[in-house]
């Protein structure tokens, strides 16, 4: 398997803009989670998803922010209307279950200037 | 919910020397405490894990000792070597309690030094 797959790599736009970002997880894994990284937070949880099902969202900050996961293999996170607070890396993450070992795919660097 | 904190926040170690790093968590339901190593500009990857049916685990270099009785869990270091330098983060979760989500604590941000 090639591993988690994350698209794009790098995103740079422009405040205001739609940003879309896109994870393929590992075939089999049941449980597919988005993670966003800054210097100040650290690595946070934004949502969860089980079965294609959203679990658990309290990590999104705001109603700019959806996550959905319309078959087990591809999920979309995305941010509308995107701000510069929101620069960061985001990480898509599968795993065969909560107890397992996560496997994060390369990540999105995504500035928004 | 649960709640992960971890120690120290950055930590310098001379080559050859043992690293620790301890994190703490709060839920007594928690069971499963993975370890995550992320280097510079790469992804977080799994090192090391622990179940809370068993006290300590090893793997070559590294190990994780856990304390049920006082919720915390340590990574252990051994003959540290230049490529161990990295940010580690820790994680507690519970299983068989549905759908609980894996907290991880703040990182700590581990330096070798040659």
């Amino acid at each position: 398997d090639a591993g988690v797959i994350q698209s794009p790599r790098h995103e740079v736009t422009e405040m205001g803009q739609e940003v879309t970002l896109r994870c393929k997880p590992i075939s089999g894994h049941d449980y597919l989670f988005w993670y966003r990284q800054t210097m100040m937070r650290g690595l946070e949880l934004l949502i969860y998803f089980n079965n294609n099902v959203p679990i658990d969202d309290s990590g999104m900050p705001e109603d700019r922010f959806s996550a959905k996961m319309p078959n087990a293999s591809f999920s979309t996170l995305k941010i509308q209307p995107s701000e510069p607070r929101d620069s960061a890396v985001y990480f898509c993450a599968s795993a065969q279950g909560i107890a397992y070992e996560q496997y994060f795919g390369p990540g999105t660097r995504l500035t928004v200037t | 919910g649960e709640n992960v904190e971890q120690h120290p926040s950055t930590l310098s170690v001379q080559e050859g020397d043992s690293a620790v790093i301890k994190c703490t968590y709060s839920d007594s339901a928690s069971n499963y405490f993975p370890w995550y190593k992320q280097e510079l500009g790469k992804r977080p990857q799994l090192i090391i894990d622990i179940r809370s049916n068993v006290g300590e685990k090893k793997d070559q270099r590294i190990a994780v000792t856990l304390n049920k009785t006082a919720k915390h869990f340590s990574l252990h270091i051994t003959e540290t070597q230049p490529e161990d330098s990295a940010v580690y983060f820790c994680a507690a979760t519970k299983s068989n309690f549905g759908n609980e989500k894996l907290t991880f604590g703040t990182g700590t941000r581990l330096t070798i030094i040659p």
